[in-house]
């Protein structure tokens, strides 16, 4: 069965305290990889697309990279206003469709 | 602001209601997705429509149907409304439906059903 699962639930750094989201993802014929930022009450913000194994994308704070099996989200010396939930989303061979299938998310918070 | 326009942000029904929620996509875009999100389930797809065409379906109730009319806005009607019906309701939209597209999301209409 088609599945992405997300972890931690949660995370709670101090701010400049640097860690990692995880992506873990079992579909066949992945399409894309994305990530989402989603603030409370708001809807998911873009943030990246990853296609193949071994790509990586930077903005500001944030790199996310990807493997055959999971993608990473790195967190570099976060700040208060990075504190949201991080959803993760693939988007795999499916005929005539091309809707994505989020994860829970990781509900982060930066402690000042 | 996104781009993507969802009416109205808050809507608070009795339970056996039916109510419709509303989106109008960003401009250019052809393809609209809805989605609910509930505090245990994360983001559900519900379906897709491709210019006025449905595209996907995901999971879906039977007493909720969509549409996507010519000017490409597009509808949710939820019938015979539930307690369990209580979400976020998103709708998002994206171009041709490429891949890499990432959709753009709109902020939400907030059911509650009483």
């Amino acid at each position: 069965e088609d599945q992405v699962t997300q972890s931690p639930e949660a995370l709670r750094l101090q701010e400049g305290e640097s860690s990692s989201l995880n992506c873990s993802y079992t579909v066949s014929g992945l399409r894309g990889l994305f990530w989402y930022r989603q603030d409370p009450g708001k809807g998911p913000e873009f943030l990246f697309t990853l296609y193949s194994a071994g790509e990586e994308k930077e903005k500001e704070r944030l790199k996310a990279t990807l493997t055959k099996k999971e993608s990473f989200l790195h967190i570099t010396a976060p700040k208060p206003e990075d504190s949201a939930t991080y959803l993760c989303a693939v988007q795999f061979d499916q005929t005539g469709a091309n809707n994505l299938f989020f994860g829970t998310g990781t509900r982060l918070t930066v402690i000042p | 602001d996104s781009g993507v326009t969802q009416t109205p942000k808050h809507l608070i029904t009795a339970t056996g209601q039916r109510v419709t929620l509303r989106c109008s996509p960003r401009s250019g875009d052809l393809s609209v997705y809805w989605y609910q999100q509930s505090l245990d389930q994360g983001l559900q797809f519900l379906i897709q429509y491709y210019n006025g065409e449905e595209r996907a379906k995901g999971n879906i109730l039977e007493r909720f149907s969509a549409q996507q009319f010519p000017d490409l806005h597009s509808e949710l009607n939820l019938s015979s409304l539930e307690l369990g019906d209580s979400a976020l309701y998103f709708c998002a939209s994206s171009r041709q439906g490429a891949v890499g597209e990432g959709y753009t999301f709109g902020s939400g209409t907030r059911l509650t059903v009483v």
